[in-house]
């Protein structure tokens, strides 16, 4: 089984500032990793597949790098609907699984 | 619009049966999986299974493998959770959720697009 770890556990950011965010996983995933935003209350939302191709709708400010076994999702200039709690979730295809990394919050400073 | 519908906020005894349901609307139901999701109380996400409307092929997350099942009806297009028998740590909220795919850089891949409002379930 892959496991997903996410770092770090909380993030504390600025307004306005740059937050980067990590996932890690145990074995070689490719590219096959995709990250959701959770914001209180709510379920979450789709922003990255394929490691780093936002989906349609999402702002630029939010990008996703890496591939293997190492990834880093980076939101520039934040803002304050960005605070929340960020997943990064690894996919397979034969057969269907996904794994979830632990998550990361990130708060105001 | 697509959207995933779910039951209501449950409240139950160790030891009881509980089904919840997520009904789909404006897609094709039966051509995508669809994920559940287990979030306890402060916690993160935990996926419980997957199941494939069309033929009911369901897979299971190992860990939750004994202890729930997913089904379909597809003439209306539903999905269910079930538990025979709860435990107080089921409590949680359990979202559906449903996968799509995209087709980027010569490959496939995939990610839960639509979710529906979680259901809360509460054993105890």
């Amino acid at each position: 089984e892959i496991v997903m770890t996410q770092s770090p556990g909380t993030l504390s950011v600025s307004p306005g500032e740059r937050a980067t965010l990590s996932c890690r996983a145990s074995q070689n995933i490719g590219s096959n990793l995709a990250w959701y935003q959770q914001r209180p209350g709510q379920p979450p939302r789709l922003l990255i597949y394929g490691a780093s191709t936002r989906v349609i709708g999402v702002p630029v400010r939010f990008s996703g790098s890496g591939s293997g076994t190492e990834f880093t999702l980076t939101i520039t200039s934040l803002q304050s609907e960005d605070y929340g709690f960020y997943y990064c979730q690894q996919y397979e295809n034969r057969p269907p699984a996904l794994t979830f990394g632990g998550g990361t919050k990130v708060e105001v400073k | 619009d697509v959207q995933l519908v779910q039951s209501g906020a449950e409240v139950k005894k160790p030891g009881e049966s509980l089904k919840i349901s997520c009904q789909a609307s404006g897609y094709n139901f039966r051509t995508y999986w669809l994920a559940w999701v287990r979030q306890m109380p402060g916690k993160g996400l935990e996926w419980v299974g997957l199941i494939y409307p069309d033929d009911s092929d369901a897979i299971y997350s190992p860990s939750f493998q004994d202890h729930v099942a997913m089904s379909v009806d597809k003439s209306g297009r539903t999905t269910y959770l079930q538990w025979s028998s709860l435990r107080a740590s089921d409590t949680a909220i359990y979202y559906c959720a449903r996968r799509n795919y995209y087709y980027h850089s010569g490959g496939r891949h995939y990610g839960m697009d639509v979710w529906g409002q979680g259901t809360t379930v509460i054993v105890s």
